[in-house]
């Protein structure tokens, strides 16, 4: 049973440029959520979805940040014009949400290095 | 607001030297208490869930327990490959998202 799949592991923009990065929760997992970590700092929630549907949000930026989780494929968290500061370690986990149990499994992370 | 709050920062230990990390937290109604271990380049591997207090679990040489205020990672015995980043996180009844500690960072010497 594969863990949480993210690719591409490391990624290098250049600004203004666009990223992708992609998550394939664990088999049987439909919950996704999107985390980053900045250097020296603790993980910050970004992005909770479902398939096809986006539950919370309230820690993306409103601009240039995006999500989704459609019905087929990987999940995909998309920034748009990247600047310097969105330079950090992008990690995915997946939870399979039975109740009694919540515990979220996590990638290896996307780092994502703009210059 | 939902907040967990780590100590030490960093942590240094002679190999076979026990001790405790801790995670204290404020939350609206706690679902969960959440420790991970995660090592450098890496992602966070899940170690264990409290839901209530009192409750304990091992594994190996770690033992996590849980009060209504603040959680502790007992490291018995410690050995080199136990270094790494120990995070806390906790998950409320109000949503579905985990608020994380910045972690202690752990190393064991030989």
């Amino acid at each position: 049973n594969a863990g949480v799949m993210q690719n591409p592991r490391h990624l290098v923009r250049r600004r203004g440029q666009e990223a992708r990065l992609r998550c394939s929760p664990m088999k049987g997992h439909s919950h996704v959520y999107w985390y980053r970590q900045l250097p020296e700092e603790g993980l910050k929630f970004m992005v909770y979805l479902q398939k096809e549907n986006i539950i919370d949000e309230s820690g993306m930026p409103k601009e240039r940040f995006s999500a989704e989780f459609p019905k087929e494929g990987p999940s995909i968290l998309r920034i748009q014009q990247v600047v310097r500061g969105d330079s950090a370690a992008y990690f995915c986990a997946s939870s399979p949400l039975v109740q009694g149990s919540t515990e979220a499994f996590f990638g290896q992370g996307t780092r994502l290095t703009v210059v | 607001e939902d907040q967990v709050t780590q100590s030490p920062e960093a942590l240094r230990l002679q190999e076979g030297e026990s001790s405790s990390l801790n995670c204290s937290y404020t939350v609206s109604g706690l679902r969960g208490l959440f420790w991970y271990r995660q090592d450098p380049g890496k992602g966070p591997e899940f170690l264990f869930t409290l839901y209530s207090a009192g409750e304990e679990k091992e594994k190996e040489r770690l033992k996590a327990t849980l009060t209504k205020k603040e959680s502790f990672l007992h490291i018995t015995a410690p050995k080199p490959e136990d270094s790494a980043t120990y995070l806390c996180a906790v998950e409320s009844y109000n949503t579905d998202k985990l608020i994380f500690g910045t972690g202690t960072r752990l190393q064991v010497f030989p």
